[in-house]
Parts: C-alpha cells; structure tokens; sequence
C-alpha cells in the first residue's frame, strides 16, 4: 500500500496571500494524484487531477505541480472561501487508493 | 452533471449488517467509464477507501475490509449499495458514496460524491 504523506499537517494564512500543501508518496506514482478540498460538515470536492488539470469549475488560482513522488498544490491568493483541509489522494498503483492525512488551511 | 443521494440507516447495532444505498441521477452506472465506490472518514480523521464496483463486474475492496464489505450495483433502479458485516464501534464514520473516473495515465480518481451518511453504531 502507498503512503502518502502531507505537510504542514496545518497552515495558517492571511487572505490574499499564497498557500502551499505538499504530498509525498512512499513510492512512485506517476501524475496519477489527485487534490480535495473538504469544508466543515461537507463532502470533499475534487480540485485537481492527474497532478496538475483543475477539475471543472475549479478557479485559477488552485494549481498542482509534480510527478513521482512528491507534489504540491498552490492556492496562489487565498479567499476566505478557501479556508478549509484539503487531502491528495494516489490513483495509481492498483486498489487500494490512499489519501494523505489532511492539511487544514486556516485564517493567520 | 452526475448526482450522488444516500440514503440508509444513522444507527447500527453492534455485529448487525451496516447497510447504505447511494443513487445516482444523470448517469447510468452501467456506463462503462466509471467505477462506484465507497470512503468513509472517522470523526476528525482522514479519507479511507473502502473500495468500488463496476458494470463489468469488476470489484475491489481495501484489505482491511474486504472480509466484511460487499458493494452491489442495480441497474434496474441507478443505485448502488455497501454492506458491511459485523460492525464494531471502530465502524463509526461519515460514509461517502462516489463516482471514480479514469485518469489520463490510468487509475481512477473520485470526480463526484455523495453527501455523507454519518453512522453511528450502538446498542
């Protein structure tokens, strides 16, 4: 099974600035990884897939980068509405998917 | 855009069966681009994949639970549906239906969810 692993486990940022979550894999694998976003009480949404493509309806400033084993998803300026965890998740070696443990981003 | 619903029981008594259905609307899920599947998240923790079905027949469960966790699909009505045997109180979780969708390089990744059911088991 492929560990993945986030930091920071939380973030504290001002509105409008740059946010910036990373994930390691414990193994190689590929841009077959993707990014959630999950607020308080609510199902989590995907944001991007396959390393670095916005899902639908996901705003410009969400952004992903990296192969391998290492990644990082970017909020390049954080709107209040962006407060909230978020968790990669590895698609590509054979079931079981796994998630990271979650990075809460909250209001500095 | 596809619609998850749940439905199913809050409350599950200790070794009794947990039972969820999940339907779907504006997609058959006898369509062959997708898997179905199920995550739950603990309170307070982190996202587990429980595992996922396909019209093929195709089905894959985490090995923590494959002993316990069975998903059916039904054409008949677009639902699909987890049981999980023998629950214990380490059962207790928001559970969340889903819809996985092929990668550009393989693999599946989960484009659209379900609410949420949160099960609580008790006696």
């Amino acid at each position: 099974e492929v560990v993945m692993t986030q930091s920071p486990a939380t973030l504290s940022v001002s509105p409008g600035e740059r946010a910036t979550v990373s994930c390691r894999a414990s193994q190689n694998v590929g841009s077959n990884l993707a990014w959630y976003q999950q607020k308080r009480g609510q199902a989590p949404r995907l944001l991007i897939h396959d390393a670095s493509t916005r899902a639908t309806g996901i705003p410009a400033r969400f952004s992903g980068s990296g192969s391998g084993t290492e990644f990082t998803l970017t909020i390049s300026s954080l709107q209040s509405e962006d407060f909230a965890f978020y968790y990669c998740q590895q698609y590509n070696n054979w079931p079981p998917w796994t998630f990271g443990q979650g990075t809460e981003v909250e209001i500095k | 855009q596809v619609q998850l619903q749940q439905s199913g029981p809050g409350l599950v008594k200790p070794s009794q069966t947990l039972s969820l259905t999940c339907a779907v609307s504006d997609v058959s899920i006898n369509n062959y681009l997708y898997y179905w599947s199920w995550i739950r998240q603990h309170p307070g923790k982190g996202l587990e994949w429980i595992g996922y079905s396909h019209y093929s027949g195709a089905t894959y469960y985490s090995p923590s639970l494959r002993s316990r966790a069975t998903i059916f699909l039904d054409t008949s009505t677009n639902q699909f549906s987890l049981e999980l045997r023998s629950v214990t109180a380490a059962d207790a979780a928001v559970y969340y239906c889903a819809r996985e969708k092929g990668g550009a390089r393989g693999g599946y990744y989960l484009d659209s969810w379900g609410q949420g059911t949160l099960v609580t088991v008790s006696s």
